[in-house]
């Protein structure tokens, strides 16, 4: 089956930095989705990516398809941002059938 | 909009006890739910798909007389998980999609989580 493999697994920054957090994945996908789950088990979607760029404030992501990655970035960090960004994508034969990434724990200090 | 519940939030039993966990979407009607397990510090797994008024398909490896679905109305599946042992214990996600939707591009809504303990 597909393989979605996230780098860094952990992420430590001082508030106001910037970081970059990828997402490969191992076959061609129709749907590649960023979430990000909160200290308190809720996930929340962040973006739908499947190529291209998108920025919402101070989050932006960018999938090349060809290449089989994704791109999250998130600037001028905040405590609030602390939690696990996963990626996920629809299964070539499984209509929503999501495969989530391995996650990147990122711990943001004040 | 587009809310889901999740009831309970947290749940402690003991071994060998049944445990029903209710996924709701509170604004919207959804003809496919999606349960989903997270043991700690892991990614999120697809247990099976829950689809209105049919049987649920469940993914590889997951045992259907073990985790019994039933999503009796558009608003509502129930995730129950029967005989518990303490490899149960896990957080529980469901996730709607709202009715009519067909496409990739469509959005998934995600529960808050019921956490399991067996003991």
């Amino acid at each position: 089956g597909i393989q979605v493999e996230q780098s860094p697994p952990d992420l430590i920054l001082q508030e106001g930095a910037n970081s970059t957090l990828r997402c490969n994945f191992s076959d061609s996908v129709n749907n590649l989705q960023w979430f990000h789950q909160n200290p308190w088990g809720q996930l929340i979607n962040l973006f739908y990516i499947p190529s291209g760029t998108k920025q919402n404030g101070r989050l932006s992501a960018t999938t090349v398809a060809t290449e089989r990655y994704s791109l999250l970035y998130i600037s001028s960090s905040q405590t609030t941002d602390s939690g696990v960004y996963f990626c996920a994508v629809e299964r070539p034969t499984g209509f929503q059938k999501l495969v989530f990434g391995t996650g990147t724990r990122l711990l943001v200090s004040p | 909009g587009a809310v889901v519940s999740q009831h309970p939030s947290r749940v402690i039993c003991k071994s060998g006890t049944s445990v029903k966990i209710e996924c709701r979407s509170l604004d919207f009607q959804a003809t496919t739910m999606f349960w989903y397990r997270q043991f700690p510090k892991q990614s999120l797994m697809l247990m099976a798909t829950s689809n209105e008024g049919s049987k649920a398909t469940y993914e590889q490896g997951v045992e259907k007389d073990k985790f019994l679905i039933n999503h009796a109305s558009l608003t509502l599946s129930t995730l129950t998980v029967t005989s518990a042992h303490p490899e149960d214990s896990s957080f529980y996600i469901c996730s709607a999609l709202p009715a009519g939707g067909k496409r990739s591009t469509d959005t998934q809504y995600f529960g808050p989580g019921t956490r399991l303990t067996v003991l």
